[in-house]
């Protein structure tokens, strides 16, 4: 089965803080992405990366920048966290069929 | 423009009836469809998927969806709904034989059950 962790369930964090969530893969996929989900919003695009160090900006990057130095792990970055962030994140990732597998999800709450 | 529409926001049903959920797409390439659910505070788990061939494509959990090319539509059914199927179903669209390409989600369906 296929297996993609987040690194929190829960996280709490001030406004202005460097925020990082971490996702992990142990499929060997090529592709993985970041998603924020908000209610009557649907999942929304971060960002996602076909490869490693390879990056792709999705439908609201801003506020956010990704990192993949190694191909199961994809990190998620909020330079300076805003109140306006708080969501559930969720990160997933591929084959190069395109079906996702995802992760529990982070619910993150910025103060 | 590409796009995924879930027409209906909420829908209740009662336990043991059917269910069919709707998707209809807006897609240039030859697509892939998918269908995912979600528990409340959970990741999406995937449903099934279609990528060609029959056009009834079994998934987990006894849901099924059927792909109409004519209609540009795939809808999930269930025969018989059981209260654990309340949740949130997610359709998804995706290009063919296009590696590395994000899906394009709809809104959403949340699903509530009664007894």
């Amino acid at each position: 089965d296929v297996k993609v962790t987040q690194s929190s369930r829960y996280l709490v964090k001030r406004t202005g803080e460097k925020v990082f969530l971490e996702c992990v893969q142990d499929m060997d996929h090529e592709n993985m992405f970041w998603y924020r989900q908000d209610p009557g919003l649907g999942l929304r695009l971060i960002y996602f990366s076909y490869d490693v160090k390879m990056k792709e900006k999705g439908d609201i990057p801003e506020g956010y920048s990704v990192s993949r130095e190694k191909k199961e792990r994809f990190s998620l970055i909020l330079e300076s966290a805003s109140t306006n962030q708080t969501s559930m994140y969720l990160c997933a990732s591929s084959p190069p069929s395109n079906e996702q597998y995802f992760g529990p999800g982070t619910r993150l709450t910025v103060t | 423009a590409q796009s995924v529409t879930q027409p209906d926001i909420h829908i209740t049903v009662s336990e043991g009836a059917s269910l069919e959920l709707r998707c209809n797409y807006s897609y240039g390439a030859t697509p892939y469809l998918f269908w995912y659910v979600q528990s409340p505070g959970q990741g999406l788990q995937l449903l099934l998927k279609y990528f060609s061939g029959d056009t009834l494509v079994q998934g987990i959990k006894g849901f099924e969806a059927e792909f109409k090319r004519s209609q540009s539509s795939f809808n999930l059914r269930k025969p018989s709904v059981h209260w654990s199927d309340a949740a949130e179903y997610f359709c998804a669209v995706g290009p063919a034989n296009q590696a590395g390409t994000a899906l394009i989600f709809g809104k959403g369906t949340t699903l509530s059950v009664s007894s």
